[in-house]
């Protein structure tokens, strides 16, 4: 199984700030298409999570442009450009490559 | 408005057996990838089952294979989670999720609210 292991753990941030979260596979995750097997999720207090991005740099629908994803090979990042207070929550990658699809632990995101 | 609701929950013995439901509205579920992803209370995420909108070919994870059957109704627009032998370590709650497309199992893009599972005697 591929692991996949974020940090930070937790992060707090200033609003307004940018700030980055990443993510780190235990192989890689390139596709033989070119793309990078990847997903961001949020899932705030209380909710379900929600997709963020795919194939590690796609915006899902709705989802503001200040979240960016990138990455190849087995590291990838999460950026926030600049953090707003509804940003806070959990922020999990999930690797898409191959079954079973396998979670980061999760990087908990707080207002300082 | 495309969305997931889950249904089924509740408290089992050791050893009892669970049926969770999912009914998607807003889309036609088969023609998607769907999948079932839990949380334990307090932790992260972990996949549990997943089924392409294509072929209908199923995949689980190793803590449920065997155990575990992921099943979809067309007619009704519903999918299933077949859940047998629980233990106390499938304590969670239960998320039905949408993804992208068909053939593919990435972008989880429409989740439900969840459906609590607890095993405990």
């Amino acid at each position: 199984d591929i692991v996949m292991t974020q940090s930070p753990l937790s992060l707090p941030v200033t609003p307004g700030e940018p700030a980055s979260i990443f993510c780190r596979s235990s192989q890689s995750l390139r596709h033989s298409n070119g793309y990078y097997y990847l997903d961001w999720y949020l899932q705030r207090p209380g909710q379900s999570p929600q997709l963020l991005i795919y194939l590690g740099s796609n915006r899902a629908s709705g989802v503001p442009d200040r979240f960016s994803g990138s990455g190849s090979g087995t590291d990838f990042t999460l950026k926030i450009s600049r953090v707003e207070a509804e940003d806070v929550g959990v922020y999990y990658c999930m690797q898409t490559l191959q079954v079973p699809l396998t979670f980061g632990g999760g990087t908990k995101v707080e207002i300082k | 408005e495309v969305q997931v609701l889950e249904s089924g929950g509740g408290l089992v013995q050791p050893g009892g057996s669970l049926r969770l439901s999912c009914a998607a509205s807003g889309f036609t579920l088969s023609n998607y990838a769907m999948t079932w992803v839990r949380q334990a209370p307090g932790k992260g995420l972990e996949w549990v089952s997943a089924v392409t909108g294509d072929t209908g070919r199923t995949h689980y994870a190793d803590s449920v294979k065997g155990r575990f059957t992921i099943s979809r109704d067309a007619s009704n627009n519903a999918l299933f989670l077949q859940m047998n032998s629980l233990r106390a370590e499938d304590t969670a709650i239960y998320y039905c999720a949408k993804y992208l497309y068909a053939h593919s199992y990435y972008g989880l893009d429409v989740w439900g609210q969840g459906t609590t599972v607890t095993v405990s005697s």
